[in-house]
């Protein structure tokens, strides 16, 4: 597609349910990063894909969040056993480096409720 | 890495008032700096960026930002605010080389009064 898709762009679950995200990145686009946007908070990093690097996983909050890359394209954020606190926008964003020097793509993100 | 910092987390300015939202970076060696928008209920966007060369950028929308080495500041300015530039705006940035990830400032809220 021409941009970053997103889906679902809204999830409700329940407290303790596992849930995954997936993000579409623009094609041939080698860098991913996933954010998380809390009500009224910035940017908060969860974790960057690179080529076929090691992802940089610093920015997870905890052993229940992870996330995968197949392929160099498509990626899925899991969450698992969900908490209240995990109710946020996830933004995903996708660049191509040495070209356009890192200029982010962002979707439109997925506004996840966790009751 | 890089770090950006956004100095104010929320500006109330009036309608053809100008503005400036302040950012700071960590690195005096080579950098890429961004300023994206956010306008409410939407995903960011880049509204411009400071690559090489000239320091003075121009972006959408009649902003524009200056890097300052000597300063290390990236500030984005308008000088005459429109309602319609309400949102929010972060500062970010990476160092060249490398597979380094970029990282954004805690973002300012710009609110234009009419």
């Amino acid at each position: 597609g021409a941009g970053v898709s997103q889906s679902p762009s809204n999830k409700v679950t329940e407290k303790g349910k596992d849930v995954e995200l997936r993000c579409d990145p623009i094609s041939g686009h080698t860098a991913l990063y996933w954010y998380r946007q809390s009500l009224g908070q910035g940017l908060e990093f969860l974790i960057y894909f690179q080529g076929n690097s090691a992802p940089d996983k610093s920015g997870l909050p905890s052993d229940r969040f992870s996330a995968e890359r197949t392929g160099g394209s498509v990626s899925t954020l899991t969450i698992q056993r969900t908490q209240q606190e995990d109710s946020a926008v996830y933004l995903c964003a996708s660049s191509l480096r040495g070209q356009n020097t890192g200029e982010l793509f962002f979707g439109e993100g997925s506004r996840l409720t966790v009751l | 890495a890089q770090s950006v910092t956004q100095l104010d987390s929320q500006v109330p300015v009036f309608e053809e008032a100008p503005v400036e939202l302040r950012c700071n970076y960590s690195s005096s060696v080579s950098v890429y700096l961004f300023w994206y928008v956010q306008y409410p209920n939407q995903g960011l966007q880049l509204l411009l960026k400071y690559l090489s060369g000239s320091t003075l950028v121009k972006g959408i929308n009649g902003f524009e930002a200056e890097f300052n080495k000597s300063q290390t500041s990236f500030h984005l300015r308008k000088p005459s605010v429109h309602i319609s530039d309400t949102a929010e705006y972060f500062c970010a940035g990476y160092r060249s080389g490398g597979y380094q990830k970029v990282t954004f400032g805690t973002g300012t809220k710009l609110q234009v009064i009419p």
